[in-house]
């Protein structure tokens, strides 16, 4: 069964400084990676997601995850926050070549940024 | 290109009632997934349908059900609710078969059971 686990639930960080969201997964085959964001009242929006080509992947706003097979973890970075990041970051995974697609979430976590 | 609509954007309702909650995807695609989100729970599946038929479901009782029309829109349906179904309700959308199609999101159903 796989599973993703969020370390944090809530980060904050100043304007202009590093975002570093984690997040490590568990699965019994080589999985699909997503990173999500929602927003207040809003759905959900993919960042960035690894389907095992490169391993460091580059999404959209800046944002960017690497994916370290022997670590099991899929870290969402970015190198310089904008007030506009605050929202709540969600890691997915996605079993590849089977017949299951759905994604499975982490519990999220809650960025803010302090101006 | 609409994005994944989603109606009706909240909906209140009592203990025992039913609900019908609906999801008009992305135009072309033809794999629609639920999802229920609760501040306890986080994110978890229901169920996904690709034309017409319903491939995946979650754990969830029997009481919540969907399907899938010709066109791709789909509709779930939750009976008997119950004060613990009182969550908002994503539908996703993507284009194909596949784990690694992006899966474009609704806004969302704000489910209130009183």
């Amino acid at each position: 069964a796989q599973s993703v686990t969020q370390l944090g639930s809530h980060v904050s960080v100043s304007e202009g400084a590093l975002v570093l969201l984690r997040c490590n997964y568990s699965s019994s085959v080589p999985p699909y990676l997503f990173w999500y964001v929602q927003y207040p009242n809003q759905g959900l929006q993919l960042l960035l997601k690894y389907t095992s080509a490169a391993t460091l992947v580059k999404g959209i706003n800046g944002f960017e995850a690497e994916f370290k097979k022997s670590e099991t973890s899929f870290h969402l970075t970015k190198p310089s926050a904008h007030m506009s990041d605050a929202a709540e970051y969600f890691c997915a995974v996605s079993e590849q070549g089977g017949s299951n697609y759905k994604l499975t979430f982490g519990k999220g976590t809650l960025l803010t940024v302090n101006p | 290109k609409a994005g994944v609509t989603q109606t009706p954007r909240y909906l209140i309702k009592t203990r025992g009632q039913q609900v019908t909650l609906s999801c008009s995807p992305i135009s072309g695609h033809r794999s629609v997934s639920w999802y229920q989100q609760t501040p306890g729970q986080g994110l978890q599946f229901l169920f996904e349908y690709f034309s017409e038929t319903q491939r995946n479901k979650g754990n969830f009782p029997g009481r919540f059900s969907g399907r899938q029309f010709s066109n791709s829109r789909s509709e779930m349906n939750v009976s008997t609710l119950e004060l613990g179904d009182s969550a908002l309700y994503l539908c996703a959308s993507s284009w194909g078969q596949g784990a690694y199609n992006e899966q474009f999101f609704g806004p969302g159903t704000r489910l209130t059971v009183l």
